[in-house]
């Protein structure tokens, strides 16, 4: 079955830390890749998004994320993270042979000032 | 550009009951999803409308359909309901199936 899996459940770091997210899926052939993120009390919003071309990708708020596709991975990372970067993040794919889209179960990140 | 939207933003329903949630994408969006978010679940994938038709279910029983109106906006109906439906349930749109999806405020739906 397809599937997206998030390595950490809840990370928690010190301001100016630097970030990575694991994220890895199951085979499927071709993949769309997406990184949301949910900041307390406010609705899922795209960070950044893969479909071709150079594997590192860039988003809003200085995020990044580098496709891996011999490892099946789409690390998110941020080199210097901020209190207000406190919020979950969640992977998400879609399989392209039947446009599934799953999303893993998230992580939430808790930033101290 | 307005985003997507849902009604209502809080349900409350006894067990047994019938609860129809709505959602009106973005403009020019012809995909519409629907998500069950359970505390410590995350996302589990509902349903996929396009062009009216339901293109894709996750594994939920019967009991949770829905439907896609002629402007694009879906109905999502949950019957029989149980006390473990109680979760937030998001609607998301995308211009083609395979771009990305854009999510709504989700409603909250409460089952007593």
């Amino acid at each position: 079955a397809q599937s997206v899996s998030q390595h950490n459940h809840h990370v928690i770091l010190s301001e100016a830390a630097s970030l990575e997210l694991g994220c890895n899926y199951s085979y499927g052939g071709t993949v769309n890749l997406f990184w949301y993120v949910q900041y307390p009390g406010q609705h899922l919003q795209l960070l950044l998004k893969y479909f071709s071309g150079d594997p590192l990708v860039k988003g809003i708020k200085g995020f990044e994320a580098e496709f891996i596709k011999s490892k099946f991975s789409f690390n998110l990372r941020k080199p210097s993270v901020q209190w207000s970067d406190t919020a979950e993040y969640f992977c998400a794919v879609k399989f392209r042979d039947n446009n599934d889209m799953r999303f893993g179960a998230g992580t939430r990140l808790t930033v101290k000032p | 550009e307005a985003g997507v939207t849902q009604s209502p933003t809080h349900l409350i329903k006894t067990r047994g009951q019938q609860a129809t949630l709505r959602c009106s994408p973005i403009s020019g969006h012809t995909s519409v999803y629907w998500y069950q978010q359970a505390l410590g679940l995350g996302l589990q994938f509902l349903l996929w409308y396009d062009e009216g038709e339901e293109r894709n279910r996750g594994n939920f029983p019967p009991r949770f359909s829905g439907r896609q109106f002629p402007n694009y906006s879906s109905e999502l109906n949950v019957n029989a309901l149980e006390l473990e439906d109680s979760a937030l349930y998001l609607c998301a749109s995308s211009f083609k199936a395979t771009y990305e999806q854009y999510f709504g405020p989700g409603t909250r739906l409460t089952v007593t």
